[in-house]
């Protein structure tokens, strides 16, 4: 079955850059999705179509796409963006969507 | 604004059905284009897509689940479904409900983002 792999973790000091990569590799073909999920609550998109931010969404939440990799970055860490992210897409039909393994981001 | 709410019983036995209810609320599950899915989240863990239906009663199921998964959707009630059979522990989960912006371009079928989701509602097997 079809995979995209995240890191497990990301540590970053407040006002560094945060960088997330997801890899798979139906990704050249299929739009990237980031959602932001804090403990005991649902996720929250993030980042729609690669590289949109939805309205509502701080700027210091940038998305980008490479090939097979995409990569959620955040700038100018704030205590606040310390949850778990989640990568989505789909496989290479385009009709089953698939997560990412989830990377915690933790605020140092 | 258009908010989603998960209910249905908590505790489930091994081997029974799983059944979940979505509402729609703050709008009409026919309006726009959208998909509506269903998605799980075992404790720890990371997120599951389960499968999405469309308001004409078309659906996508996960193919790791699609043999127990059944979507249905009651636009009179402007809600949504899941039925999962012959669970096991490892059906224990939180499940939610969301907004699927999944659409049929010209280029084929494409993914689209989750941007409204239910509160969650978690789902235990256990006799």
């Amino acid at each position: 079955s079809y995979e995209l792999t995240q890191p497990p973790s990301v540590s970053v000091s407040p006002g560094q850059t945060a960088r997330i990569t997801c890899s798979g590799d139906a990704l050249p073909k299929q739009y990237a999705y980031w959602y932001q999920q804090k403990p005991g609550q649902a996720p929250v998109l993030v980042i729609y179509k690669d590289s949109e931010r939805p309205s509502g969404i701080p700027e210091r939440f940038s998305g980008s796409s490479s090939g097979t990799t995409v990569t959620l970055t955040i700038s100018g860490v704030q205590a606040e963006d310390e949850a778990d992210y989640y990568c989505q897409s789909a496989d290479s039909s385009g009709t089953y969507n698939v997560f990412g393994t989830g990377t915690k981001v933790t605020v140092l | 604004q258009v908010q989603l709410q998960e209910s249905g019983p908590g505790l489930v036995k091994p081997s029974q059905t799983l059944s979940l209810t979505c509402t729609v609320s703050g709008g009409s599950i026919s309006s726009g284009s959208y998909y509506w899915s269903w998605i799980r989240q075992p404790a720890g863990k990371g997120l599951e897509w389960i499968g999405r239906i469309y308001t004409s009663g078309s659906t996508n199921y996960n193919p790791s689940l699609k043999s127990r998964v059944t979507i249905s959707v009651d636009t009179s009630k402007n809600q949504f479904s899941l039925k999962l059979s012959s669970v096991t522990a490892a059906d224990t989960a939180v499940y939610y409900c969301a907004r699927d912006s999944y659409g049929i371009a010209v280029a084929g079928p494409q993914p689209g983002a989750f941007d409204i989701w239910g509160q969650g509602t978690m789902v235990t097997v256990s006799s």
